[in-house]
């Protein structure tokens, strides 16, 4: 049982570059998340996507794009990279309760560093 | 604008001990409450949640204690093993399609 992959785990790039991380889940969830988590800042909000077919801005979308592929995959894009986009990124996805999104399911984290 | 906040940002205790890890919240909207485990180099894992219709809930070694009345979540480790050293989020959720709104952590260190 596999739930949450993320790939890369570790990925360095120079400004400007692109990249895509990706995410997957074997849980059948509804909704999917991506978060960044900078040192002292907890968990951060960037898109999520409540069900296929939506997406949906976080607390700090700027920079940043999504793809909610299908239901299983939700990936995560950085146009132009830039070092204030360091950060490790994860990954979360929870299944639709009716009274609420549900406890999410974390993947291991992509550590991203933007030079 | 609602978030969730931590008391105390590191707890020192001593192996054997009970810790408690505090939260406040201050939506009072929110109906459920997640406490996460997050280890160094790793994504966060649940430990236990509880409904806003309950006062307590208790799992393996964790107690989850819910005060509404002064919007209050605390976590309970009995008996703190070297192995509860982690960083731990409180978040709390609601009914509607939204996501859980998290609190920035407070770091557990385990004293052998």
């Amino acid at each position: 049982n596999a739930g949450v992959t993320q790939t890369p785990k570790f990925q360095v790039l120079k400004t400007g570059q692109s990249m895509t991380l990706q995410c997957a889940q074997d849980m059948n969830h509804n909704s999917m998340y991506w978060y960044r988590q900078d040192p002292g800042m907890g968990l951060r909000l960037i898109y999520y996507s409540a069900s296929e077919g939506t997406t949906d801005k976080g607390e700090v979308p700027n920079g940043y794009n999504v793809s909610r592929l299908n239901k299983r995959e939700f990936s995560l894009r950085l146009e132009s990279a830039a070092p204030s986009q360091t950060s490790v990124y994860f990954c979360a996805s929870s299944g639709f309760t009716g009274t609420g999104m549900g406890i999410q399911y974390f993947g291991a984290g992509t550590r991203l560093s933007v030079l | 604008g609602e978030s969730v906040g931590l008391h105390l940002p590191t707890l020192s205790v001593q192996e054997g001990d009970n810790s408690i890890i505090n939260c406040a919240y201050s939506n009072s909207a929110s109906d459920y409450f997640i406490w996460y485990k997050q280890e160094s180099g790793k994504g966060p894992q649940f430990i236990i949640d509880i409904r806003s219709n309950m006062d307590k809930r208790q799992g393996q070694r964790v107690t989850v204690l819910l005060n509404k009345t002064v919007k209050h979540l605390s976590l309970q480790i009995a008996a703190t093993q070297p192995g509860d050293s982690a960083v731990y989020f409180c978040a709390e959720g609601h009914s509607g399609n939204t996501p859980l709104v998290f609190g920035k952590g407070t770091r557990l260190s385990v004293i052998a």
